[in-house]
């Protein structure tokens, strides 16, 4: 069965700090690979995917993400983080050669930026 | 360009109720998703709907129901309401494009939130 695991419940960072968000899939096959964000009072959206190439893929507010098929991993970073990060994180994972095939979420990461 | 909508915004019911959730597409999609987001939790795949059939489904109970129009919008019901139903009840939609590698990124809605008394 297809499942997520993010390894941090909730992370706490100054600012200018840099943040790594773990995350690992189990899935049997080739799978498409996402992170998203869930502001405080505000809708869920896409930071980043992959989906093939460049293992290394840049998203949306300067964050990426690298993809190590061989850890099964999906890992989130930001160099320098700011206040405005403060939000859940989501790493989730679905098949491909499906455009709108389910979406496995992971159970989020909580981070909270100190001024 | 309106993104997805879904109403109503909260809602609350009691146990053994009956509830109906509602969803606007964004222009142009096809598909429908539905998830529950319990409270510290990701959010878990309930169904799918593409031309008004359901085309996947979730570990969800048959108490879980739903339907697509032929606007592409969709409802989302729930029968005999139990305490751990209560959740924000997230809305995705997508254009299915059939066949090929890329993703259509699903857009989510800004959710129902359903508490059950």
């Amino acid at each position: 069965a297809q499942s997520v695991s993010q390894h941090n419940h909730h992370v706490i960072l100054s600012e200018a700090a840099s943040l790594e968000l773990g995350c690992n899939y189990s899935y049997g096959g080739t799978v498409n690979l996402f992170w998203y964000v869930q502001y405080p009072g505000q809708h869920l959206q896409l930071l980043l995917k992959y989906f093939s190439g460049d293992p290394l893929v840049k998203g949306i507010k300067g964050f990426e993400a690298e993809f190590i098929k061989s850890k099964f991993s999906f890992n989130l970073r930001k160099p320098s983080v700011q206040w405005s990060d403060t939000a859940e994180y989501f790493c989730a994972v679905n098949a491909p050669y499906s455009s709108a095939s389910k979406i496995i979420f992971g159970s989020g990461t909580r981070l909270s930026i100190r001024p | 360009d309106a993104g997805v909508t879904q109403s109503p915004t909260h809602l609350i019911k009691t146990r053994g109720q009956q509830v109906t959730l509602r969803c606007s597409p964004k222009s142009g999609h096809d598909t429908v998703s539905w998830y529950q987001q319990a409270l510290g939790q990701g959010p878990q795949f309930i169904f799918q709907y593409y031309e008004e059939e359901e085309r996947q489904r979730g570990n969800f109970p048959d108490r879980f129901s739903g339907h697509q129009f032929p606007n592409y919008s969709s409802e989302l019901n729930v029968n005999a309401l139990l305490l751990g139903d209560s959740a924000l009840y997230l809305c995705a939609s997508s254009l299915t494009s059939g066949g090929s590698r890329s993703y259509n990124e699903q857009f989510f809605g800004p959710g129902t939130r359903l508490t059950v008394l």
